[in-house]
């Protein structure tokens, strides 16, 4: 049972360049969502998903898509990158009933934009 | 909107000294409250719910609506305690959470 999963754990990107962050659950959650974590800003909500094919805009989506085609993956999908996009991005998922709050993140991916 | 507030960025006690991590919050409603962990090279994990009314490793926060915290407390604190802590908030409707911006506990020997 790996939990959530995401790739890279690392990347830098030139301004201007596109990528997407990936991200999978094993837990037949319904609920997955994008954080970003910057130095002394705490957790944002990016963009989250309360199952397949359905997606909603978090706090900070501007810049970011993302779509949910299957229950287990919620890619992040970056277009025309940004230094404002420096940052540690978390993905997590909740699943359903008492645990519907309770989130379960990803290691992490460390995205520099030069 | 909702609001989480964590007032301190850096919180530094010795072993075995007591600790209260400070959280305020805004909202009108009923709120649901959490503390998340982050220890050094591991990834953010739930310390306690305060539904659940629980002590998770000697730690217990209570929701205390008309001063609307829910500041986390430990009697004695331990090396092991050093970390990340974020509180966090959710009002229902899509189960979002709403995070403070953390405080970084440092409990030194």
């Amino acid at each position: 049972n790996a939990g959530v999963t995401q790739t890279p754990k690392f990347r830098i990107l030139k301004i201007g360049q596109s990528m997407t962050l990936q991200c999978t659950q094993d837990m037949n959650h319904n609920y997955m969502y994008w954080y970003r974590q910057d130095p002394g800003m705490g957790l944002k909500l990016i963009y989250y998903s309360v199952g397949a094919g359905i997606t909603d805009k978090g706090e900070v989506p501007n810049g970011y898509n993302v779509s949910r085609s299957t229950t287990e993956d919620f890619p992040l999908r970056l277009e025309l990158a940004a230094p404002s996009q420096t940052s540690v991005y978390f993905c997590a998922s909740s699943g359903r009933g008492s645990g519907a709050n309770v989130l379960t993140f990803g290691a992490g991916s460390r995205l520099t934009v030069l | 909107a909702q609001r989480v507030t964590q007032p301190e960025k850096l919180l530094s006690v010795f072993k075995g000294a007591p600790v209260e991590l400070k959280c305020n919050y805004s909202y009108s409603g009923s709120p649901e409250l959490f503390w998340y962990v982050q220890y050094s090279r591991q990834r953010l994990q739930l310390l306690l719910r305060h539904i659940s009314r629980e002590s998770i490793k000697g730690f217990t926060a209570d929701l205390n609506k008309g001063e609307t915290s829910f500041h986390l407390k430990k009697p004695f604190a331990q090396e092991e305690d050093s970390a990340m802590y974020y509180c966090a908030l959710t009002t229902g409707g899509g189960n979002k959470l709403t995070f403070g911006t953390g405080t970084q506990l440092k409990v030194e020997l």
